[in-house]
This record gives C-alpha cells, sequence and structure tokens, in this order.
C-alpha cells in the first residue's frame, strides 16, 4: 500500500523556469491538497481539490496552478519559479470532503529556486 | 483572517522531564487535529477531538479540548528521545473545506 507518493523529492531550478510537481494516492480518497512548509510558518495551503474536477484556492496560490483529471492524480505546476518558491512541498489526501477526516501526507519534495 | 497559533515555538527539555505546547484559534473550531513531524519527515495524524472539554490519552501523551473549543494542549510526559520532532495542530477552516494548520511546536530531548 504505496498511499500518498510525491515525485521528485529534490530539485533545484533557475528562476523563471517551469515545473510540475507529481501526486498520486492509491487509497481512493476524495480530498486532495498541496501545503508548502517554511521555517516558522507552519504548513500553508496552496490548492485543494474535493473530488475529480474539482480544484480551489488555499492561503497561498499565486504562482502554482493544479488540476485534478482522475481520483488518483493532483499535480501541482509551478509556473515561473521564483526564489520565494523555496520551500518543502507536501500532497496529501483524505477520505471524506470535510475538514474533520484524517489527512495522509506524502513524504514531501524539496524545491530549491536559484 | 483566521489565525491558530502555537506556544511555544521551540522547546528543549532533558529526556525525562514533561512537555506542552498550545494551540490557541481565533476562531470556534467544530474539530481539532494533531500531527507529528519527525525531523526530514512529513507530518503523521496522531489525534482528532470534537467534543468540548474533551481529553484522550495515547500512553504518555494527553490532549485536551478547551472548553470554549478554541485552544487544545498536547502534554507528553517523561519525554522520551522518540518524541523528538514538531508538534502541530490543526482545525477547519472558516467557511472552507480543508484544515487550517498552526505553526507548530519543535521539541527537542536532550539525552
Amino acid at each position: 500500500n504505496a498511499g500518498v507518493t510525491q515525485t521528485p523529492k529534490f530539485q533545484v531550478l533557475k528562476t523563471g523556469q517551469s515545473m510540475t510537481l507529481q501526486c498520486a494516492q492509491d487509497m481512493n480518497h476524495e480530498y486532495m491538497s498541496w501545503y508548502r512548509q517554511d521555517p516558522g510558518m507552519g504548513l500553508r495551503l496552496i490548492h485543494y481539490s474535493v473530488g475529480a474536477g474539482i480544484t480551489d484556492q488555499g492561503e497561498v496560490p499565486n504562482g502554482y496552478n493544479v488540476s485534478r483529471s482522475t481520483t488518483e492524480d493532483f499535480p501541482l505546476r509551478l509556473l515561473s519559479a521564483a526564489p520565494s518558491q523555496t520551500s518543502v512541498y507536501f500532497c496529501a489526501s483524505s477520505y471524506g470532503r470535510g475538514a474533520g477526516n484524517t489527512i495522509y501526507f506524502g513524504e514531501g519534495s524539496w524545491l530549491t529556486v536559484v | 483572517g483566521q489565525q491558530v497559533m502555537q506556544i511555544p515555538q521551540y522547546q528543549h527539555v532533558q529526556e525525562g522531564e514533561d512537555f506542552t505546547t498550545y494551540c490557541n484559534s481565533s476562531t470556534t473550531l467544530s474539530n481539532i487535529q494533531w500531527y507529528k513531524q519527525r525531523p526530514g519527515g512529513h507530518p503523521v495524524f496522531l489525534i482528532q477531538l470534537v467534543k468540548s472539554g474533551e481529553v484522550k490519552k495515547q500512553k504518555r501523551l494527553t490532549f485536551q479540548f478547551g472548553e470554549a473549543k478554541k485552544n487544545s494542549s498536547l502534554h507528553i510526559t517523561a519525554t522520551q528521545t522518540t518524541d523528538v520532532g514538531t508538534y502541530f495542530c490543526a482545525g477547519p477552516a472558516t467557511g472552507a473545506n480543508n484544515l487550517f494548520f498552526g505553526t507548530g511546536t519543535r521539541l527537542t530531548v536532550i539525552p
């Protein structure tokens, strides 16, 4: 049982480059989300999805795009990378749509923008 | 906007000492969850509290939800080196379908 799988684990980008962080879950969870984690800032929600074909913005959506074409996959796209996007990114999923459901996190993607 | 603050931000304790982290929300929460993140790892769900004044225990960990459902605490008795990590509380975002995480408390246990 793989759970939530993120790739790549580490990535270095140059300013202005674009890239996609991949996320897949095999638990048939409806809810998926992306967080970024910066020192002293905790986990901040970037985008989330309550089901295939439905996405919404979180707390810090600027500079990121998402799509949810299948239940399993929820990729995060950085359109034009900036040094301020240097962070650790976590994909997460949960069974239900409500905020009372346990969230399962992927192992994280360490992104550095130079 | 909604805020979930945790104190302290950092805590260093000698192994065997107790540890407590506090979580305070600017709004009333329908429930609160706690997560633990080991250094270099990802957050892992510990527990969820739903009822006002609820207290739950997991071995040496005691979780409490305030009567007004705006604050919560996690207390660890007789810390061990395996308790090292950052502890996050999280509550439902107001009017939204997602969780809002606290700023976290990083615990260091000195052997």
